[in-house]
């Protein structure tokens, strides 16, 4: 079974702090992706990552950077904390392209970010 | 603008009826669709997708229906159990495979025992 941990299931940081959010995933897939979740908004894609050291912009990039050193980790950096960032954050991974049904995305259990 | 939009919040079905959770999407170039579900403190989950290609996929319990020209899917789950109880998310790709993938907002089903 794939294993996609986050770090930290609860966070809190102060505003202007900088914030690593990092993920790991055990089943050497290519793919790594950073989602936020909202109450009415769904999931939205921050960032995902292809290779390592590539990168492309979601939907939602603003605000956020990421690295991908090395295949199985995948880190959500916040340059500088804002309250507007507090949300739940999904990390997720893939064989293939996510929206293939046998490539399906393999989710972590989430890291709970609030922003004071 | 939400591409992909899940216009039921909340259902609450009795044990063994049917569910119907509906999605409705705005982009025709939306070729690939998908249905997970989250259960409280874990990840989404895969549960199943269908193709632009096709009209129905079932597997199991759950079958998904594709309308395209009302640009509309539902997922049936029959007979639903407490267990199914959870929020079932819809997303949808372009071009098949794509890493882009566009959620809805989630709809919350609790199956009454």
């Amino acid at each position: 079974d794939v294993k996609v941990t986050q770090s930290s299931r609860y966070l809190v940081k102060r505003t202007g702090e900088k914030v690593f959010l990092e993920c790991v995933q055990d089943m050497d897939h290519e793919n790594m992706f950073w989602y936020r979740q909202d109450p009415g908004l769904g999931l939205r894609l921050i960032y995902f990552s292809y290779d390592v050291k590539m990168k492309e912009k979601g939907d939602i990039p603003e605000g956020y950077s990421v690295s991908r050193e090395k295949k199985e980790r995948f880190s959500l950096i916040l340059e500088s904390a804002s309250t507007n960032q507090t949300s739940m954050y999904l990390c997720a991974s893939s064989l293939g392209g996510a929206g293939f049904s046998n490539s399906p995305l393999h989710f972590g259990n989430g890291t709970r970010l609030t922003v004071t | 603008d939400q591409q992909v939009k899940q216009n039921s919040p909340s259902l609450s079905v009795q044990e063994g009826r049917i569910s119907i959770l509906n999605c409705d999407y705005t982009n025709s170039m939306f070729d690939y669709f998908l249905w997970y579900k989250k259960y409280p403190a874990e990840g989404p989950t895969f549960l199943i997708s269908i193709s632009s290609i096709k009209d129905k996929n079932e597997d199991g319990r759950f079958t998904v229906f594709l309308n395209k020209s009302a640009k509309h899917l539902s997922l049936h789950i029959v007979p639903s159990q407490p267990g199914d109880s959870a929020v079932y998310f819809c997303a949808a790709s372009g071009l098949s495979g794509a890493n882009n993938l566009f959620f809805g907002t989630g709809t919350r089903l609790t199956v009454i025992p």
